[in-house]
């Protein structure tokens, strides 16, 4: 039984620029949910979708959008791209009101 | 909101030796609890979790945590530590298992010394 998948694995982008990281929840999952975790410090939480809308967001700007498809997988997008944003960006998915299960993470660089 | 502190930034134990790691949470109702383990450059993996019933849960790799409402805490052990253990670990709380928002500690790295 595959895990949670993220890809890419490392990505480097340029400031101003736009990225789409990707997520597969893990089989049975429903809802998945992304988090931001800068050097040194812990998860940040972004938002979350089930049933292909946002159900939950964090104190994070509207350069930061989602989407949910309908096999669940989901994308987060970022626009204009600040060095701020350089971090490890997880995804995590659960079955409905159970605990989340983590990816290996996106690294993204920007410069 | 709910919240969580983790007041150990960094701990150094000797192998073979106990370990506990302290956490503290915030928030109104009853919380679910996690502890999960980050290894270096890696996402986060699952220790253990309470959602109710009984305070003391027991987690994959040897480790346990004790819910103490009175506290706020759920603090983490593990009797024995190997170098294995060596990594970062994360105190989280949530308003349901996965429906809503996880809230996460700021980590506490575990240093393993032979």
């Amino acid at each position: 039984d595959a895990g949670v998948t993220q890809s890419p694995t490392h990505l480097i982008k340029t400031r101003g620029q736009q990225v789409t990281l990707r997520c597969s929840p893990k089989s049975g999952h429903d809802t998945v949910s992304w988090y931001q975790q800068a050097l040194g410090q812990g998860p940040q939480f972004i938002f979350q979708y089930y049933e292909e809308e946002e159900r939950q967001r964090g104190n994070f700007p509207d350069r930061f959008s989602g989407h949910q498809f309908p096999n669940y997988s989901s994308e987060l997008n970022v626009n204009a791209l600040l060095l701020g944003d350089s971090a490890l960006y997880l995804c995590a998915s659960s079955p409905r009101g159970y605990e989340q299960y983590f990816g290996p993470g996106t690294r993204l660089t920007v410069t | 909101a709910q919240s969580v502190t983790q007041p150990d930034i960094h701990i150094t134990v000797s192998e073979g030796a106990s370990l506990e790691l302290r956490c503290n949470y915030s928030y109104g109702a009853t919380p679910y609890l996690f502890w999960y383990v980050q290894s270096p450059g890696q996402g986060l993996q699952l220790l253990l979790k309470y959602f109710s019933g009984d305070t003391l849960v027991q987690g994959i790799k040897g480790f346990e945590a004790e819910f103490k409402r009175s506290q706020s805490s759920f603090n983490l052990r593990k009797p024995s530590v190997h170098w294995s253990d060596a990594a970062e670990y994360f105190c989280a709380v949530g308003l349901s298992g996965g429906y809503q928002k996880v809230t996460f500690g700021t980590g506490t790295k575990l240093q393993v010394i032979p």
